[in-house]
């Protein structure tokens, strides 16, 4: 199994640009999130989703977009970007919920100009 | 106000030293996680408990729910351990919400050969 994947690494974006940060898993999760971490700060939840088809919004939205059409696979989009969503995004799955045991995946680091 | 409180935020030990990372938390919560997240920035799953103690090598990680306290313990450390951990709960169910994960801020722990 690779777990949960997370494409680009790295992505260096202008000001008003948009992006898709890709996350996938093949474990048959139900349950996948996205957070970000910021320095000084704890990660904190964006999206996430209990199932495909299902997703609700976490403690900092703003200015992202998720969709769920598929168990494997959940994108985050970043509609215009902006400097302050100049982070490290996480990428999680679990099996049930937030109960159960998170898979991480690597992270996406990103620079907004 | 931080619902999740690490402590403490750094800490330098010497190979072989006993460890302990505490995390006291102030909401309701239906479980806890620890987690270590690598110089390289990976996320890796160390624990999820709701109750009593668990161990898995040399890690050991308790909870005391009436006191809203956790302990994550490292017996005879050695400088792979070097990384920050990283508390976080996820808050007790409500409106059939799926919940929400809290996280602390991380402890960055750093042993010496």
């Amino acid at each position: 199994n690779a777990g949960v994947t997370q494409t680009p690494k790295f992505q260096v974006l202008k000001t008003g640009q948009s992006m898709t940060l890709q996350c996938a898993q093949d474990m048959n999760h139900e349950y996948m999130s996205w957070y970000r971490q910021d320095p000084g700060m704890g990660l904190r939840l964006i999206h996430y989703s209990v199932g495909a088809g299902i997703t609700d919004q976490g403690e900092v939205p703003n200015g992202y977009n998720v969709s769920r059409s598929t168990t494997e696979d959940f994108p985050l989009r970043l509609l215009s970007a902006a400097p302050s969503q100049t982070s490290v995004y996480f990428c999680a799955s679990s099996y049930g919920g937030l109960w159960e045991t998170q898979y991480f995946g690597p992270g996406t680091r990103l620079l907004v100009l | 106000k931080n619902e999740v409180e690490q402590s403490p935020q750094n800490l330098t030990a010497q190979e072989g030293e006993f460890i302990t990372i505490n995390c006291s938390y102030s909401v309701g919560i239906s479980a806890l996680h620890w987690l270590q997240q690598h110089p390289g920035g990976g996320i890796v799953s160390l624990f999820m408990l709701s109750s009593g103690k668990k161990k898995h090598g040399r890690l050991i990680a308790t909870i005391n729910i009436q006191e809203k306290h956790s302990s994550l313990h490292i017996t005879a450390s050695h400088p792979r351990d070097s990384a920050v951990y990283i508390c976080a709960v996820t808050l007790t169910l409500y409106g059939g919400s799926q919940g929400n994960l809290i996280f602390g801020k991380g402890t960055k722990l750093s042993v010496k050969p």
